[in-house]
């Protein structure tokens, strides 16, 4: 099946800085998807973002479907930010799940 | 839009019990998945539900089952309890008009 990886796995940074995480995937999709688990475990959806570009605020997302990556770009970072990201993909191929990778850890300080 | 409920919020369960989680998926969807998140990983897809079939499953056992019904809302069972099942239960809907997938806030189960 699909891999998928992300990079880096921890991040700690200041608040008021920025920040890209990077999620490779392995085969052709149809549907890639970067989330924030807060806390409380809540997969909060961010993005659906199988190509292209989108932004939302302070946040933005590019996949290069051809170069099978994708990077969450983070802007003026609050402690609200704090949290792990999760890029998750389904493959064109086999079954229609979407897996995920193994997530980075994103920690704002004041 | 309602949006993907999950119940009970939290469960104890002593080791060889059977527990059954449930999940009303959000409105419009009809694809209903369940996820395994154990502490410090990324969730693991259990199995999914499309029109109360079965349709794609990871893997996990076959004590792991599940059911899905005509409001879309689903059950996950899971008899025979190990400690190793305790974990975050996540279910997530989604349609094939819109591949987005919406997740609930989980249940978490701990075994004892």
């Amino acid at each position: 099946g699909i891999q998928v990886e992300q990079s880096p796995p921890d991040l700690i940074l200041q608040e008021g800085a920025n920040s890209t995480l990077r999620c490779n995937f392995s085969d052709s999709v149809n549907n890639l998807q970067w989330f924030h688990q807060n806390p409380w475990g809540q997969l909060i959806n961010l993005f659906y973002i199988p190509s292209g570009t989108k932004q939302n605020g302070r946040l933005s997302a590019t996949t290069v479907a051809t170069e099978r990556y994708s990077l969450l770009y983070i802007s003026s970072s609050q402690t609200t930010d704090s949290g792990v990201y999760f890029c998750a993909a389904v493959s064109n191929f086999g079954n229609e799940k979407l897996t995920f990778g193994t997530g980075t850890r994103l920690t704002i300080i004041p | 839009e309602t949006g993907v409920t999950q119940s009970p919020t939290h469960l104890i369960k002593t080791r060889g019990q059977q527990v059954t989680l449930r999940c009303s998926s959000q409105s419009g969807h009809n694809t209903v998945s369940w996820y395994q998140q154990a502490l410090g990983q990324g969730p693991q897809f259990i199995f999914q539900y499309y029109r109360e079939e079965e349709n794609g499953r990871g893997n996990f056992p076959p004590r792991f089952s599940g059911l899905q019904f005509p409001n879309y809302s689903s059950e996950l069972n899971v008899n025979a309890l190990e400690l190793d099942d305790s974990a975050l239960y996540l279910c997530a809907s989604s349609s094939p008009a819109n591949y987005g997938y919406t997740f609930g806030s989980g249940t978490r189960l701990t075994v004892v």
